[in-house]
């Protein structure tokens, strides 16, 4: 019944290694998104696509690189981690692209760089 | 231009008492607003959202005022309850036009603790 789950929940790696963290809606929704959230719980979107294509991309590194199999799940993979690189990052989905529509969010991936 | 500003940082309110939690934004081309609501170890969820086209909306305790002159929007809480306490974002995105992209800018972040 979950509507936009992540896994892992909580994801804890050493620098300079390889990651990814899984996203899938099963509300059906065109839309989907990447969100970091820092120590200060800042929100930051870092890409979004819809219907597989890539529509926002932020000045993100390219160490991120988001991949998109079919329009219910993205996901997000990250090379060389860093320590900067420690936050939770949140992936999120909407019905249509166009229009203001709730973003409904998952539960969260814990990411700590040690 | 882009930003959201929201203040304060954090609040402390007792049980029954009003929280009121401030945003101002740049961009005139925002054209909605939402309040976002999170608890801890959990992703933010929609409280309530405006269009400028109103000056306020209210949902149950919550209520958002907007004042469009001023570019700021502001969310209160009435009778505040325990289990209110959360992080509040405010957001601001492009509605209409080419420019909408459904990117939310969202304001810092603003931590509420209702005390019993």
């Amino acid at each position: 019944d979950t509507a936009v789950s992540q896994t892992p929940k909580y994801l804890v790696t050493q620098m300079g290694n390889d990651k990814s963290i899984k996203c899938e809606q099963n509300l059906g929704h065109d839309t989907m998104y990447w969100y970091k959230q820092d120590s200060k719980k800042f929100l930051k979107i870092m890409f979004s696509y819809n219907n597989k294509e890539l529509i926002i991309n932020e000045t993100v590194p390219n160490r991120f690189s988001p991949k998109s199999p079919d329009k219910a799940h993205l996901n997000l993979h990250i090379n060389s981690l860093e320590l900067g690189d420690s936050a939770v990052y949140f992936c999120a989905s909407s019905p249509y692209l166009r229009g203001s529509y709730e973003q409904y969010f998952g539960p969260g991936t814990r990411l700590t760089v040690t | 231009q882009q930003q959201v500003k929201q203040s304060p940082q954090s609040l402390i309110v007792q049980k029954g008492g009003i929280s009121i939690i401030n945003c101002a934004y740049e961009n005139t081309a925002f054209d909605y607003f939402p309040w976002y609501q999170q608890f801890p170890g959990k992703g933010p969820a929609l409280l309530i959202a405006i269009r400028p086209d109103v000056s306020e909306k209210k949902e149950g305790r919550f209520t958002i005022s907007f004042n469009k002159s001023a570019k700021q929007f502001s969310l209160h809480i009435m009778d505040s309850q325990p289990g209110d306490s959360a992080t509040y974002f405010c957001a601001a995105s492009i509605e209409f036009g080419s420019s909408n992209t459904g990117k939310l800018i969202f304001g810092q972040g603003t931590t509420l603790q209702v005390k019993p």
